[in-house]
């Protein structure tokens, strides 16, 4: 059964802590992303990486942090740096064939920090 | 509930009526657009994508119309069902691998 799967579905951390969130795809797609979105804002790309060992910021990437040492992995950190860190967080993943612009999304972290 | 979309534009249409989601891109360079449907907790989930060499596409129950004369997509639903009830985006891709840029999303709620 291919696609995209986060975990948890629900992170609650305190202030203060860093806290990873998990992003497996099994689409075997080069591509993959991290968006934040928060009540009332469309998505807001945070990190995207084409191709293993390299990944390129986005437009909102001060107090996050990535990895992508797998195809099929792209952890996202969340740190202390971090102001407004409680929002939905959603990954994706597509290919990077002349074209093909669809991305496949996750269902999605929702972490809260107090 | 989540809390995504509490403040997003709405569009209140009666089940069965036909329903019209606009968005306007930015990029006169954007060479494909997309839309996506949003349900509450959930992902976005891929309902239709247009290039820019043409104006019009369907699929099943979906129609997307492109002007880009003046930056202008729209979503056309047919029949709107009880489930088609969430929240839509367009995206634009503007060159960069497939990198997308989401427009902030319209509210859609089916009446009965």
């Amino acid at each position: 059964d291919g696609g995209i799967t986060q975990s948890p579905k629900y992170l609650f951390r305190k202030e203060g802590q860093n806290v990873t969130l998990s992003c497996e795809q099994n689409l075997n797609h080069d591509a993959m992303y991290w968006y934040r979105q928060d009540p009332g804002q469309g998505l807001r790309l945070i990190y995207y990486s084409q191709i293993v060992n390299d990944f390129q910021k986005g437009d909102i990437a001060e107090g996050y942090s990535v990895s992508r040492e797998k195809k099929e992995s792209f952890p996202l950190t969340v740190t202390s740096a971090q102001k407004n860190p409680t929002a939905f967080y959603l990954c994706a993943s597509s290919h990077l064939d002349r074209g093909v612009h669809e991305q496949y999304f996750g269902p999605g972290t929702r972490l809260t920090v107090t | 509930g989540e809390s995504v979309g509490l403040h997003l534009p709405t569009l209140s249409v009666q089940e069965g009526d036909n329903s019209i989601i606009n968005c306007a891109y930015s990029n006169s360079a954007s060479d494909y657009f997309i839309w996506y449907k949003q349900e509450s907790g959930k992902g976005p989930q891929f309902i239709i994508d247009i290039r820019s060499n043409m104006d019009k596409r369907q699929g099943q129950r979906v129609t997307v119309l492109l002007n880009k004369t003046v930056k202008h997509l729209s979503l056309q639903i047919a029949a709107t069902q009880p489930g088609d009830s969430a929240v839509y985006f367009c995206a634009e891709n503007t060159g960069t691998a497939s990198k997308l840029t989401f427009g902030t999303g319209t509210r859609l709620q089916v009446t009965l």
